[in-house]
């Protein structure tokens, strides 16, 4: 199993610009969310999703776009990229609504 | 508003010597308490988590404790070795949600 893998590792973005960071997960977990970490502030929840067609926001939603077509995929879409919004995104599914695993992360630098 | 309060931010031990983070909640419908940790460049990994009901667990050198009436729990790291040199993260979950709730970390330095 892969676990959890998420692209691209690394992006640079011009304000203002749109992209998806992919997340895709191969253990058949329900649950699946996208965190962001920033110095000093821990890791703070965007959006989750309970299973396939169920989303949710979470502590920090503003900018950000999720849709889940498929167990297995859970992309984030930034719609028109902010400084605010430079930071290193995780990704993270469970089995159940506790033990969650990462995955190795997106840093984003927005210019 | 803060749910999970972490306590040091950072913290240099001395190899051998006992590392303890300590957190504090409010939200007394939290009933599982998960600690993270995270390695530079990686995403964080579950390094050991404990129920409401239990006082406390051990698992190697990582032991938490649990005080339900003072609504805090605490990480234990016996023996800290350099390799334990990492970011912790302590967390808490409500019984009706699906998310977590982190503490904002603590940077963990073990000195040789």
């Amino acid at each position: 199993n892969a676990g959890v893998t998420q692209t691209p590792k690394f992006q640079v973005l011009k304000t203002g610009q749109s992209m998806t960071l992919q997340c895709a997960q191969d253990m058949n977990h329900e649950y699946m969310s996208w965190y962001r970490q920033d110095p000093g502030m821990g890791l703070r929840l965007i959006h989750y999703s309970v299973g396939a067609g169920i989303t949710d926001q979470g502590e920090v939603p503003n900018g950000y776009n999720v849709s889940r077509s498929t167990t297995e995929d859970f992309p984030l879409r930034l719609l028109s990229a902010a400084p605010s919004q430079t930071s290193v995104y995780f990704c993270a599914s469970s089995p159940t609504r506790a033990t969650q695993y990462f995955g190795p992360g997106t840093r984003l630098l927005v210019l | 508003q803060q749910q999970v309060k972490q306590s040091p931010q950072s913290l240099i031990v001395q190899k051998g010597g006992i590392s303890i983070i300590n957190c504090a909640y409010e939200n007394t419908a939290f009933d599982y308490f998960p600690w993270y940790q995270q390695f530079p460049g990686k995403g964080p990994a579950l390094l050991i988590a404990i129920r409401p009901d239990v006082s406390e667990k051990k698992e190697g050198r990582f032991t938490i404790s649990f005080n339900k009436s003072a609504k805090q729990f605490s990480l234990h790291i016996m023996d800290s070795q350099p390799g334990d040199s990492a970011t912790y993260f302590c967390a808490a979950i409500d019984s009706g949600y699906s998310t977590l709730t982190f503490g904002k970390g603590t940077m963990l330095l073990v000195s040789p």
